[in-house]
């Protein structure tokens, strides 16, 4: 079994509409959560953290759920700049970080 | 934000050679580095971890004799791949986190062309 695994999408919708996915960890023992942006043929870069009580950052919220371990992303009023590839991270052993392969979301004019 | 450079961006190899990537952090020191391998359509795999100033551990099935990682410094980690093959075609990136609970950092990526 994966350590993450991702819905690999591809979501398409169209620009202003929400688009949410989630992502399943089978570590209980993690701590830090994480979702990253990776554009094509780039390195991932810091989305946002995801905390226990959820969080949000402008257009985009977070959630995570111990209980059942899996944390999500919404995007609310997409944009077309918004297409990438959303990498869901997780910690693990104590120091390293796993990730999911990602979910692809495409958002058209 | 915290910086992290990797060098070169891309790079094409024949057959055999060995190529050299370096990764450095720009504005803060890094005990720590990690060496990812991506291949299309899949996820980051962490291949080692690399520790300034002691010997890196590698994650099973990495050959340690085959992806050589230094830490010379506590800004600057190389990864030499030595007799490089078609297989080891892939995208190499680097990692550092300014402490252990924070986010990563990551490298702009080495895109190896093995031909």
């Amino acid at each position: 079994r994966k350590e993450v695994e991702q819905d690999p999408g591809p979501f398409n919708v169209p620009e202003g509409a929400t688009v949410a996915f989630n992502c399943t960890y089978s570590n209980s023992a993690s701590q830090s959560f994480f979702w990253y942006r990776q554009d094509c043929r780039k390195e991932p870069k810091l989305l946002m953290s995801v905390y226990s009580s959820g969080n949000e950052d402008g257009r985009f919220t977070a959630q995570l759920n111990r209980a059942s371990q899996y944390i999500s992303l919404l995007i609310r009023d997409s944009k077309l700049s918004d297409s990438a590839t959303y990498l869901c991270v997780v910690n693990y052993d104590d120091y390293k970080l796993s990730f999911g392969a990602g979910t692809t979301v495409t958002v058209r004019a | 934000g915290a910086v992290v450079s990797q060098h070169p961006s891309w790079v094409i190899c024949k057959s055999g050679t060995s190529v050299k990537i370096e990764c450095r952090s720009l504005d803060f020191q890094a005990t720590t580095m990690f060496w990812y391998r991506q291949f299309p359509k899949q996820s980051l795999m962490l291949m080692a971890t690399s520790n300034e100033g002691s010997k890196a551990t590698y994650e099973q099935g990495v050959e340690k004799d085959k992806f050589l990682i230094n830490h010379a410094s506590l800004t600057l980690s190389t990864l030499t791949v030595t007799s490089a093959h078609p297989e080891d075609s892939s995208f190499y990136i680097c990692s550092a986190r300014i402490n252990l609970n924070t986010e990563a950092f990551f490298g702009q990526g080495t895109r190896l062309t093995v031909v």
